[in-house]
């Protein structure tokens, strides 16, 4: 199985500011990383995504860099907005399994 | 488009008694998953379909725990009997045929036994 682990519970920011989530995989044989988010009372929901054969991917505000040297993932989120505020999850998959998430960050973004 | 629709929203139940939680994938999707989230453990996969067929169920915690799909767009999870530990939200997700790695998760059923 994969083991996703995210370094920090709670991110909080300032509005305005650029926010950073990270998260770690154990699997070496992932080869395709989602970013989930999660508002309250709500399903996560795609952000998006990378495979392996790059090392970032930029979105409308956010980046996915992904280091597999070191099996590392990170999210980052331009001019943070108090609408961004929510749970982020990770998941690594890839191949025969099924993705695993990670834990959550939880991004507290302050007005 | 309707994406994946959950029932009940909110169950509160007693302990002993017996509870359906209630799912329909976005049509057209071949896969679908029930997860677990609480603030402990947080989002655990419990069981997945492929084509209404149970492919994996090692994430169920144990026997009073079960899980239909008598079609393509319907299932269940059943937890009979419901106790305490059991509260928690629970997600469906359906993903499209072919591609696990995306998934499009419903509202979740927040259950709570007392």
């Amino acid at each position: 199985g994969e083991s996703v682990g995210l370094h920090l519970p709670t991110l909080s920011v300032q509005e305005g500011d650029n926010s950073i989530i990270n998260c770690a995989y154990s699997n070496s044989a992932s080869d395709y990383f989602i970013w989930y988010k999660q508002e309250s009372g709500k399903g996560p929901q795609f952000i998006i995504d990378i495979r392996s054969n790059m090392d970032k991917r930029q979105g409308q505000r956010v980046t996915v860099l992904l280091n597999k040297t070191v099996k590392h993932l990170s999210l980052q989120i331009a001019a943070t907005q108090p609408g961004d505020s929510a749970v982020y999850f990770c998941a690594a998959g890839g191949g025969s399994y099924i993705p695993t998430f990670g834990r959550g960050t939880s991004l507290i973004v302050h007005p | 488009d309707a994406g994946v629709i959950q029932s009940p929203r909110h169950e509160v139940t007693e302990m002993g008694q017996e509870v359906t939680l209630r799912c329909k994938p976005i049509s057209g999707h071949d896969y679908l998953f029930w997860y677990r989230q609480t603030m402990m453990r947080g989002l655990e996969l419990l069981i997945y379909f492929n084509n209404n067929v149970p492919i994996d169920d090692s994430g169920m915690p144990e026997d009073r725990f079960s899980a239909k799909m008598p079609n393509a767009s319907f299932s269940t999870l059943k937890i009979q009997p419901s106790e305490p530990r059991d509260s928690a939200v629970y997600f469906c997700a359906s993903s499209p045929p072919g591609n696990t790695d995306t998934q499009y998760f419903g509202p979740g059923t927040r259950l709570t036994v007392l």
